[in-house]
């Protein structure tokens, strides 16, 4: 039971493609998150899910879609990728006032 | 706008000695705060958090400090240990969304 899993772990795409991030959790936790980390900016929220088939924009959403059609999956997907998409992206659960857990994120070079 | 800000981005500490990370927001909505610990390749794990109606909360070597009024909380570890060297991020949430917003991060070292 891994809780909270990512995929892929790593990977490389090319500008202008379109590349799908996945996120899988076995809690049922209402809340789930995305977010980018980046030097110098620390955590920055993309998008965040309330349930499913609920979902609002985070700070820096431009450039990415998601989808939550059941409560386990959330989905985040760049529709064009960019170079300035290069990051490492965290899927979260829980939060709602209290602890969130992570995912053990996603490393996406746009080359 | 970051609304969460944590304006040292490094600091190094002595093995039994005490850190102090810190951490201003602007939001006057956000009422829970929590700190997160994050080791290289790893996803963040939770630490300790405080609400809103608390200044202070203690949990073994890690106590949090809320001051509302100033719109500061800290973050003191004692004593240090070498294995509490990582990445400590601040976040907050508030209670007409929670979504949860992070500060930038401060890189802990704990010198033998």
């Amino acid at each position: 039971d891994a809780g909270i899993t990512q995929s892929p772990r790593y990977k490389i795409t090319e500008t202008g493609r379109q590349v799908t991030l996945m996120c899988h959790q076995t809690w049922s936790h209402s809340y789930m998150f995305w977010y980018r980390q980046d030097l110098g900016h620390g955590l920055r929220l993309i998008y965040y899910s309330a349930a499913a088939d609920i979902t609002d924009k985070g700070e820096v959403p431009d450039g990415y879609v998601v989808s939550r059609s059941k409560t386990e999956n959330f989905p985040l997907t760049l529709e064009s990728a960019t170079r300035s998409q290069t990051s490492v992206y965290f899927c979260a659960t829980g939060g709602g006032y209290t602890e969130a857990f992570f995912g053990q994120g996603t490393r996406l070079t746009v080359v | 706008d970051q609304q969460v800000k944590q304006n040292s981005p490094s600091l190094s500490v002595q093995e039994g000695r005490i850190s102090i990370l810190n951490c201003d927001y602007t939001n006057s909505m956000f009422d829970y705060f929590l700190w997160y610990k994050k080791y290289p390749a790893e996803g963040p794990t939770f630490l300790i958090s405080i609400s809103s109606i608390k200044d202070k909360n203690e949990d073994g070597r890690f106590t949090v400090f809320l001051n509302k009024s100033a719109k500061h909380l800290s973050l003191h570890i004692v004593p240090s240990q070498p294995g509490d060297s990582a990445v400590y991020f601040c976040a907050a949430e508030s209670n007409n969304n929670n979504d949860m917003r992070f500060g930038a991060g401060t890189r802990l070292t704990v010198k033998p």
